[in-house]
Formats: C-alpha cells, sequence, structure tokens
C-alpha cells in the first residue's frame, strides 16, 4: 500500500531564510505527488503537482519542488520565505490502486515563520 | 467559477439533531469529495462520488448520509452524531473519474462542526 512520510512535524524559521519540508513516498506502482497548504481556519490548496515529465516542478508562491524516484522523495523547497508562509503544509499520493485512484497525505508539517 | 462552496461555515448540534453540510462547485467536475479533518491531523477520506454516483465509502459510521442530487451538489446528511465527530469537514472537486483520480483536488474552505 502507498504511504507518505513528512519527516518533521514543526519547522520553525526566519523570514527571508531558505526552508526545506522533506517528504517521501512508499508506493510499488507509478505514482503522482502533490502539495498542498493549509492556512489556518482554511481549506487546502494546491502548491504543487508531479504527475510525470521534469523531475523540477515549481508551483505557485515561489515554491518548488523535485521529484527523485531513487530517493521515493518529494522535497519542498522556498529560497526565501515571508511571514504569510506560515501554514500547515501536506505533501501527498494519488495513487491507481486497482480500480481507481486515491489521494493519502501524510501527517503534515507546521512551517512557523518568524520575523 | 474556479471555487468550491461549502455552507455553513460554522455547524453547532446536540447528538439528537439532523443537519445537513452542503458543498457546490461549478467547474464542470465530475468527481466530488468528503473529507473529515481533526485539529493538527491530515484529512481523512469519507466518500467519493463520481459522475452523481458513490463510488467509495470509506467504512464511514451509518450517522453520516452522503447524497449527490446532481453534477455541481454534494450533500451530508448527519443524525446523531457523536462528541467524537467534531471536526472540520471539507468537500473537494475534481476533473477525473471514479474513486479518485491522478488530477488535483479543489477543496473548499471547509465546515467547523461542533457536536455537544
Amino acid at each position: 500500500a502507498q504511504s507518505v512520510t513528512q519527516l518533521d512535524s514543526q519547522v520553525p524559521v526566519f523570514e527571508e531564510a531558505p526552508v526545506e519540508l522533506r517528504c517521501n513516498y512508499s508506493s510499488s506502482v507509478s505514482v503522482y505527488l502533490f502539495w498542498y497548504v493549509q492556512y489556518p481556519n482554511q481549506g487546502l490548496q494546491l502548491l504543487l503537482k508531479y504527475l510525470s515529465g521534469s523531475t523540477l516542478v515549481k508551483g505557485i508562491n515561489g515554491f518548488e519542488a523535485e521529484f527523485n524516484k531513487s530517493q521515493t522523495s518529494f522535497h519542498l523547497r522556498k529560497p526565501s520565505v515571508h511571514i504569510s508562509d506560515t501554514a500547515e503544509y501536506f505533501c501527498a499520493v494519488s495513487v491507481y490502486g486497482g480500480s481507481n485512484y486515491k489521494l493519502t497525505f501524510g501527517k503534515g508539517t507546521l512551517l512557523t515563520v518568524n520575523p | 467559477d474556479t471555487e468550491v462552496t461549502q455552507t455553513p461555515k460554522h455547524l453547532v448540534m446536540g447528538m439528537t439533531n439532523k443537519k445537513s453540510l452542503k458543498c457546490e462547485q461549478h467547474m464542470g467536475h465530475r468527481a466530488m469529495y468528503w473529507y473529515k479533518q481533526k485539529a493538527k491531523k491530515p484529512p481523512e477520506l469519507m466518500f467519493v462520488y463520481s459522475y452523481e454516483k458513490l463510488s467509495i465509502n470509506e467504512s464511514v459510521p451509518s450517522r453520516f448520509s452522503p447524497e449527490c442530487p446532481n453534477s455541481s451538489l454534494l450533500n451530508l446528511h448527519l443524525h446523531a452524531l457523536q462528541p467524537e465527530d467534531s471536526a472540520l469537514y471539507l468537500c473537494a472537486s475534481s476533473p477525473g473519474l471514479a474513486g479518485g483520480t491522478r488530477d488535483e483536488q479543489f477543496f473548499g474552505p471547509g465546515t467547523r462542526l461542533t457536536v455537544l
């Protein structure tokens, strides 16, 4: 069965510093990977997705992620964070499981950007 | 219109009440989802509708009853809930086919439910 592991439950950083949020997946079949962001008291918003093609994926708000099949990773990066990036970030995998796809989320990483 | 709307934003109900949550999208998406999210946890899939037919029920208790009256609308009927059912209920939609998809899911803002 597919699963997603987000290695850090909390990541505190200072404003304008770079950040990397780590995500590893396990699956024996082709996977489609997503990063979602959830701001306080809101729903989830897609940051970026990897379906196929280039392994470096650029998303909204200056975020990017690199798909690494050999390391089964899909880490999210931003070169310079803002206070407004403070939110919960979820890595998710969509895997075809016989008759349909299902989206499975990691446990989330709380990014806190401090002034 | 590229959003999913949910009403109400907040709902407080007693354990004997009957209430409904509503979700609407006008993006022409054919798959719609209900998720339950407890505090500081990821969303957990409850139901998936595809082309207005229920395609996934993740062993959800019968006190939650989904309904898809048309391709734009998804309801979740609630009856005899327990305090542990208090959570954020998220609706999502995606363009794709039955049982989830590799496509992006668009999420609504959620309904925060409190069961007393």
